[in-house]
């Protein structure tokens, strides 16, 4: 059974640009989460979302950040015209429901030039 | 607004010796979880608190869950240098609600040293 699989591992941007991250959960998980790990800190939740829909996003930034689970394909998170600060890893975990631990991807690596 | 905080932050101990990293958090927690992260890679899963005076051990690390105190610890035992990492904290607390969202502690980055 494969792990939380994410994409790209590294993905380097310059100022304004779009970057897109993408995560396939494990089978049979149908709760995807998205953490950002700023350097030298811990990860802060971002947004949660099942099938087609978000359920919170209270972690999200208000303006160029945007994600979805669409039913077919993986959980996207979008950000639009990207700014220095948006620099971090972003990790993507899944869980089959809320009452269990939640398994991690590798995390994509955001770098903006 | 929930907060978990962990100390120390750094930790740089001998192999064989013991010590313990705490996790503190602030408002009423369904369950807390342990995790582990190497340079670059992933989180990897170690506990799973569930309730008043658990414990889990596996290998050289053990943690235990005092819900009233809201403290969980991780206590290692006679470390090696293969525990080398950053080590989390992670509560699971949703306004009463519980579903997944984890607010992490800062981290723990434990070096051990010959």
């Amino acid at each position: 059974n494969a792990g939380v699989m994410q994409n790209p591992r590294h993905l380097v941007r310059r100022r304004g640009q779009e970057a897109r991250l993408r995560c396939s959960p494990m089978k049979g998980h149908s709760h995807v989460y998205w953490y950002r790990q700023l350097p030298e800190e811990g990860l802060k939740f971002m947004v949660y979302l099942q099938k087609e829909n978000i359920i919170d996003e209270s972690g999200m930034p208000k303006e160029r950040f945007s994600a979805e689970f669409p039913k077919e394909g993986p959980s996207i998170l979008r950000i639009q015209q990207v700014v220095r600060g948006d620099s971090a890893a972003y990790f993507c975990a899944s869980s089959p429901d809320t009452n269990q631990p939640q398994h991690f991807g590798d995390g994509t690596r955001l770098s903006i030039l | 607004e929930l907060k978990v905080e962990q100390n120390p932050l750094f930790l740089s101990m001998q192999e064989g010796k013991n010590y313990t990293i705490y996790c503190n958090y602030s408002t009423t927690s369904d369950r807390l979880y342990w995790y582990r992260q190497d340079p670059g890679k992933s989180l990897e899963s170690l506990f799973v608190l569930l309730s008043n005076g658990a414990v889990k051990q596996e290998g050289r690390l053990m943690a235990s869950l005092d819900t009233k105190a809201r403290l969980s610890t991780l206590h290692i035992t006679a470390a090696v240098h293969d525990l080398s990492a950053t080590y989390f904290c992670a509560v699971d607390n949703a306004g009463g609600t519980s579903y997944g969202k984890l607010t992490f502690g800062q981290g723990t980055i434990l070096t051990v040293h010959p």
